[in-house]
């Protein structure tokens, strides 16, 4: 079974710092990684995602993250953050669960709260 | 598409009533999620269906819990009787046929659900 850890539960920081909130996970078979991002009072939207290829994934803004399978991470990062990234973020894990039928598994999230 | 809709928004009822939660994937989207979010656990996978049938329903926290997917266009997650405990942020969510697990999930509004 697949499990998903992210090391920080709340991170502040002031508008215009970098950020990096972190992702670890753990599975036996090749998985699929994802970053979700969650506003207040509303559902999770996907931010980027590892399927293949190069290591360092861009979402529309701003934000990257990089696959690391030697260290089974998936952090996520900013150079430069805003007010408006203020959210909840969420790392997930896709991975085969039984026979053919992969399941996402999620973190429990990190607080982003960026200051001004 | 007006993404997956979930339905009540905000439910409120005392201990011991029955609650049903109500979800219409996307048009064409072949798997279904039902997720619970609360502070202490964070998401919580509680089951999915793939084509209708559930596939997984380890989540699913005990017997007063129930869910279903008569057909391709609506869920329901039943909780019969409710409790205190059980009040939560409970999420659906669809994707379209995975080809192996590449697929992210799309996540509706959600409903609060408050037991008295």
């Amino acid at each position: 079974a697949q499990s998903v850890t992210q090391l920080d539960s709340q991170v502040p920081v002031f508008e215009e710092a970098p950020v990096e909130l972190r992702c670890n996970y753990s599975s036996s078979v090749s998985v699929y990684l994802f970053w979700y991002v969650q506003y207040p009072n509303q559902g999770l939207q996907l931010l980027l995602k590892y399927l293949s290829g190069s290591t360092l994934v861009e979402s529309i803004n701003g934000f990257e993250a990089e696959f690391n399978k030697s260290q089974t991470s998936f952090h996520l990062r900013k150079p430069s953050v805003h007010i408006s990234d203020t959210a909840e973020y969420f790392c997930a894990v896709s991975a085969l669960s039984g026979g053919s039928n992969y399941k996402l598994t999620f973190g429990k999230g990190t607080l982003l709260t960026v200051n001004p | 598409d007006a993404g997956v809709i979930q339905s009540p928004r905000h439910e409120v009822t005392e201990m011991g009533q029955e609650v049903t939660l109500r979800c219409k994937p996307i048009s064409g989207h072949n798997s279904l999620f039902w997720y619970r979010q609360t502070m202490m656990r964070g998401l919580e996978l509680l089951i999915y269906f793939n084509n209708n049938v559930p596939i997984d329903d380890s989540g699913m926290p005990e017997d007063r819990f129930s869910a279903k997917m008569p057909n391709a266009s609506f869920s329901t997650l039943k909780i019969q009787p409710s409790e205190p405990r059980d009040s939560a942020v409970y999420f659906c969510a669809s994707s379209p046929p995975r080809t192996g697990g590449r697929t992210e999930a799309f996540f509706g509004q959600g409903t609060r659900l408050t037991v008295v």
